[in-house]
């Protein structure tokens, strides 16, 4: 089946750092992904929409300065957390839409900023 | 706007007894709906959809458009349904205008 590898799965970094996060669709194209906040004990929440070759859309409230996103290929978008800070410690899920199917989820990244 | 309420956060039932998660959701439009189910350590990964009214792992739900309701249901639980389970609501404005909104989910806990 669709699969969606999600990298890396633990991150722990530094206040100030900036951090990469990859999400790759692995046996189809997606012309679009999405990518998702997970805070604890709260439900999953849509950041932003990412469209190959186009800039991404972003959910009200996500700063988009502070969420870079890049897709700049059809099985390849990019979820860069500029200048962490604690509070951005989260869980980042993406996912990929195949086309007229439901989208496809990758694992997830633990984001910890001490 | 669109929400989709999951009022219980933790659902434990025995083995064999019937389970049933509520999802409720609010949305203007016509719904596209679905189950998600998370099992410890996996993926997201897509349960069933309300349009495709199939029956996966021996759960289903109807969507009662009524009740605002898309409840899922099982007859006999086992201990392997044991899981986090988030209901969604899709919704498409047209060309890339689209957006899954998730419920805040519920851990089902199905005890030997």
């Amino acid at each position: 089946g669709a699969v969606v590898s999600q990298h890396p799965s633990w991150v722990i970094c530094k206040s100030g750092t900036s951090v990469k996060i990859e999400c790759r669709s692995l046996d189809f194209q997606a012309t679009t992904m999405f990518w998702y906040r997970q805070f604890p004990k709260q439900s999953l929440m849509l950041m932003a929409t990412s469209n190959e070759g186009s800039k991404a859309t972003y959910e009200q409230g996500v700063e988009k300065d502070k969420f870079l996103i890049n897709h700049a290929s059809l099985t390849l978008s990019t979820l860069t957390v500029t200048s962490a800070h604690p509070e951005d410690s989260s869980f980042y899920i993406c996912s990929a839409d195949p086309g007229n199917q439901p989208q496809h989820f990758g694992d997830g990244t633990r984001l910890s900023i001490l | 706007a669109q929400r989709v309420t999951q009022p219980e956060k933790l659902l434990s039932v025995f083995k064999g007894a019937p389970v049933e998660l509520k999802c409720n959701y609010s949305y203007s439009g016509s719904p596209e709906l679905f189950w998600y189910v998370q099992y410890s350590r996996q993926r997201l990964q897509l349960l069933l959809r309300h349009i495709s009214r199939e029956s996966i792992k021996g759960f289903t739900a109807d969507l009662n458009k009524g009740e605002t309701s898309f409840h899922l249901k099982k007859p006999f639980a086992q201990e392997e349904d044991s899981a986090m389970y988030y209901c969604a609501l899709f919704r498409d404005s047209g060309g890339s205008n689209y957006k899954l909104t998730f419920g805040k989910g519920t851990l089902l806990t199905v005890n030997p």
